[in-house]
Parts: structure tokens; sequence; C-alpha cells
């Protein structure tokens, strides 16, 4: 148990369903970020929150929409997804990014199957 | 260019030797690292960070820092099976428009007994 909550744990959805992944974090932390993890792929850093901020968007498709009410929840909302978007998504938060050890501790991960 | 490289492995290692990892990283306003382990269908955990240049040690783990040569490894002493996983390099830049945790492929590290 990291202090980083994500749900749902797995999650399938059709190409024109939406859906939204939720995250939310107990460590007063105030930086929140969302990463794909494709298989045989690199963790893919989609987009960065800091106090509430969206601070970084990585080139991520319109279909992915992040939404960050407080600094302690995060959610992900997904619309007319393709299956190549299969993939762990994993929610992380660290203190704050202005401080040198600013680790990153991440929730368990959605399992997501577009079909 | 990838901004965090690491050799993907696998790198195969006898129970009880020691385990060298290795990562380079392209941003020079990098200035924490960090070393994570992932198991299989797990999130990655946090084992070690550093942000001043040389070593640093915490039990059997040894974390090694040289900015100029732009280089971070991670050494494990008396490998166990236990060690097996996939072990995630990440280097964190500090400005604050542009604030983010960049991650490298993993090498996944295989202990034999």
């Amino acid at each position: 148990e990291t202090g980083v909550t994500q749900t749902p744990r797995h999650l399938v959805m059709g190409m024109t369903n939406k859906k939204s992944l939720k995250c939310e974090q107990h460590l007063g932390h105030n930086a929140m970020y969302w990463y794909k993890q494709s298989a045989k792929k690199p963790l893919e850093l989609m987009f960065v929150y800091n106090f509430k901020e969206q601070t970084e968007n990585n080139s991520v498709p319109s279909r992915f929409s992040p939404e960050c009410p407080n600094s302690s929840h995060l959610f992900l909302h997904l619309h007319t997804l393709q299956p190549e978007d299969s993939a762990l998504y994993l929610c992380a938060s660290s203190q704050d990014i202005g401080q040198m050890n600013t680790e990153a501790f991440f929730g368990q991960g959605t399992r997501l199957t577009v079909v | 260019q990838k901004e965090v490289e690491q050799n993907s492995g696998p790198l195969s290692v006898p129970e009880g030797a020691i385990a060298s990892l290795n990562c380079t990283y392209s941003d020079r306003g990098s200035q924490s690292f960090f070393w994570y382990r992932q198991y299989s269908g797990k999130s990655p955990e946090l084992i070690m960070f550093i942000y001043s240049n040389g070593d640093k040690e915490d039990g059997r783990f040894t974390a090694q820092l040289n900015k100029a040569s732009q280089y971070v490894s991670l050494l494990i002493r008396d490998s166990q099976p236990s060690d097996s996983a996939t072990y995630l390099c990440a280097a964190a830049s500090m400005y604050s428009s542009a604030s983010k945790i960049i991650f490298g492929s993993g090498t996944r590290l295989s202990i034999r007994p």
C-alpha cells in the first residue's frame, strides 16, 4: 500500500464507450501523474499536474482527457479509444516537483482492455 | 533520442554475485534520479534516489551518479532470487513549467540459483 489508490483495477471497454479512471492519493503530495505502460514498452509519461495545474501534456491524443479537481484526486476520462490503447495505466504522486528528492509513488494501476 | 536509456537485458547474474545496472540520461537539467523495481504485473516501487555526485548506499543497494557523464548506476550486492525483476531508472527535471519524471525502458534482471 503506497497511499495512492486507483480504481478500477481492471476495465474492459468498447471503442464507442466513455469511461473514467480515478486516482486518489492520501500522502499530501502536490504533484500527480498519469503514465501508460504497454507490453514490452517503457513507461510513457502522459500528463503532469502540479498544484492542480497541468504542467505537461506529452502529445497525448484528445481521446484521453485528464481532470484534476484538487491535489488529492486525478481522473483520466476515456472516449472512443482504439485497441492499441490497451495498456496498464499508472497514476503516481510526488511531494513537490520543485524539491530534490521528489520520488514518485505509484498506484496499483488500471489494466485497460479496449475491444 | 530517448531521454533516459537503459539496456533492456535480460541480465543474468548468479545468486550471491553483484548485479550492476546502468542508465544514461540526456537532459542536463535533470537533478534527481531514481531506481524503481517492478515485478511482473505490479506497479513500480522505489528502491533508491540520488541527487549528489558519488555513491549512496542503502543495505545491499548502492546508487552511483556522475553528472558530468550523465550516468547513473545501481549495484545490488549478494543478489537474491527475489531481486529478479525489471529495474527502472528515472530522472526528474525541476523546471516549474515543464516539471516531469521520465523513466527508462527498464532492465530485466534474472538471478539464477
